[in-house]
């Protein structure tokens, strides 16, 4: 049962261009939702996030957008670089179960700024 | 430098051993967890634990066993109970076992010939 769902596999643009990650959903109870980058060999590092309570949030080259209607959520990266070449990994996160809050993880989506 | 450390990079086993993964982490985060990354897979928890001498199974935690004895470790066994050794380990810290933002370590590929 994939809660967290990245249905793209695999997206190429080019350099300057805007880059669209989407994400789906399909647990009503995910109240914050993250993007992590990752490159290969390497941990993911954390991206942007987004509270249930925003549609919206912007930090730099990146913004997240959510909508909680359609369980959607989207990060767009403007202008990409080649640095931004990495596979996406789309978290969301349902609150505090035993003490923790447990992430849940998109299968990711693999980058690929062409020059 | 605060970070998370695990080691080591590379690890091959012989089918049947058991292989403990080492977790260290000097951000004084409660939290500590411990994530399997499959080709073309999300990352999925294997064990969790929001304070020392406490953990949690997480959805794969079959084959498994972890420790928490200090706060700033977190070391995995896999056992020759795991029935699909080989993938890329990854250890994560936060610091509340509230919080959303967890950090990544440099992961672990472990290999099961």
């Amino acid at each position: 049962d994939q809660q967290v769902k990245q249905n793209s596999p695999s997206l190429s643009v080019q350099e300057g261009r805007i880059s669209i990650l989407n994400c789906d959903y399909t647990n009503s109870m995910f109240d914050y939702f993250l993007w992590y980058k990752k490159y290969p060999a390497e941990g993911p590092t954390f991206l942007i996030s987004i509270s249930s309570i925003k549609d919206k949030n912007e930090d730099g080259r990146f913004t997240v957008f959510l909508n909680k209607s359609a369980k959607h959520l989207s990060l767009h990266i403007v202008p990409s670089q080649p640095g931004d070449s990495a596979v996406y990994f789309c978290a969301a996160s349902g609150g505090v179960i035993q003490g923790a809050q447990k992430l849940v993880f998109g299968q990711g989506t693999r980058l690929t700024i062409n020059p | 430098d605060g970070g998370i450390t695990q080691s080591p990079k590379y690890l091959f086993r012989k089918e049947g051993q058991n292989v403990t993964l080492s977790c260290e982490q000097n951000l004084n985060h409660d939290a500590m967890y411990w994530y399997r990354q499959d080709p073309g897979q999300g990352l999925r928890l294997i064990y969790y634990s929001q304070i020392v001498n406490d953990f949690q199974k997480g959805d794969i935690a079959e084959g498994y066993s972890v420790s928490r004895e200090k706060k700033e470790s977190f070391p995995l066994t896999v056992t020759s109970a795991q029935k699909n050794p080989t993938a890329f380990y990854l250890c994560a810290s936060s610091i509340l076992a509230e919080s959303n933002e967890q950090f990544f370590g440099p992961g672990t590929r472990l290999t099961v010939l």
